[in-house]
């Protein structure tokens, strides 16, 4: 039973247009969310993140947007660059003393020169 | 740079044979987790140090073991791997004590078992 998904694993961008990445989860009790970008070889680096208390997050060319009632955050970029193909992940927080973080599958972005 | 290093970032063993892999952190974080990830799929996570206090989750097989020594390092050994074993090994740590939520990656280990 998969409580975050990210039902979109690839996605392919012009540069300089918006990037538009979704993410679905089922369980209300969710309270914190994340996004985290993946290069190959690497570990995932956070990129930004939302409290449920919130419908939007912005920080440079990246913004979180959260619709609570929908379940549903997306992940804006623009402008996108080449530099921003990467796999995108987003993750939610379980809640309570383990901070315990349920991640998507992931979404491979593609954003060509 | 403060960072999480993981060694070796690929390590190959024979089916059985016990494997250990380690991490390391600088940035002296209270909490230290240990996620399993597989081609195509999310991280999944194994357990969690809080300090020395050890946290499984319920559904990681027995043959998964974990030791933090102290604050700095963690270990991960697999006792007898099977084929279902490889995968990308990923350790993360958080401040803890009411801190930011934000999890800090290693860059993995891949291992393969022959």
């Amino acid at each position: 039973d998969q409580q975050v998904k990210q039902n979109s694993p690839s996605l392919s961008v012009q540069e300089g247009r918006i990037s538009i990445l979704n993410c679905d989860y089922t369980n209300s009790m969710f309270d914190y969310f994340l996004w985290y970008k993946k290069y190959p070889a690497e570990g995932p680096t956070f990129l930004i993140s939302i409290s449920s208390i919130k419908d939007k997050n912005e920080d440079g060319r990246f913004t979180v947007f959260l619709n609570k009632s929908a379940k549903h955050l997306s992940l804006h970029i623009v402008p996108s660059q080449p530099g921003d193909s990467a796999v995108y992940f987003c993750a939610a927080r379980g809640g309570g003393a383990t901070n315990k973080l349920i991640f998507g599958t992931g979404t491979l972005l593609a954003v060509q020169p | 740079d403060a960072m999480v290093i993981q060694n070796p970032r690929y390590q190959v063993t024979q089916f059985g044979k016990p494997v250990t892999l380690s991490c390391s952190q600088t940035l002296n974080h209270n909490v230290m987790y240990w996620y399993q990830q597989k081609s195509s799929q999310a991280p999944k996570l194994l357990f969690h140090y809080y300090d020395k206090d050890f946290n499984n989750e319920a559904d990681t097989p027995d043959n998964f073991q974990s030791r933090r020594p102290n604050t700095s390092f963690c270990f991960l050994d697999i006792r007898s791997p099977g084929l279902g074993d490889a995968a990308m090994y990923l350790c993360a740590t958080r401040v803890g004590g009411g801190g930011t939520d934000t999890q800090y990656f290693g860059p993995g280990t891949r291992l393969t078992v022959l």
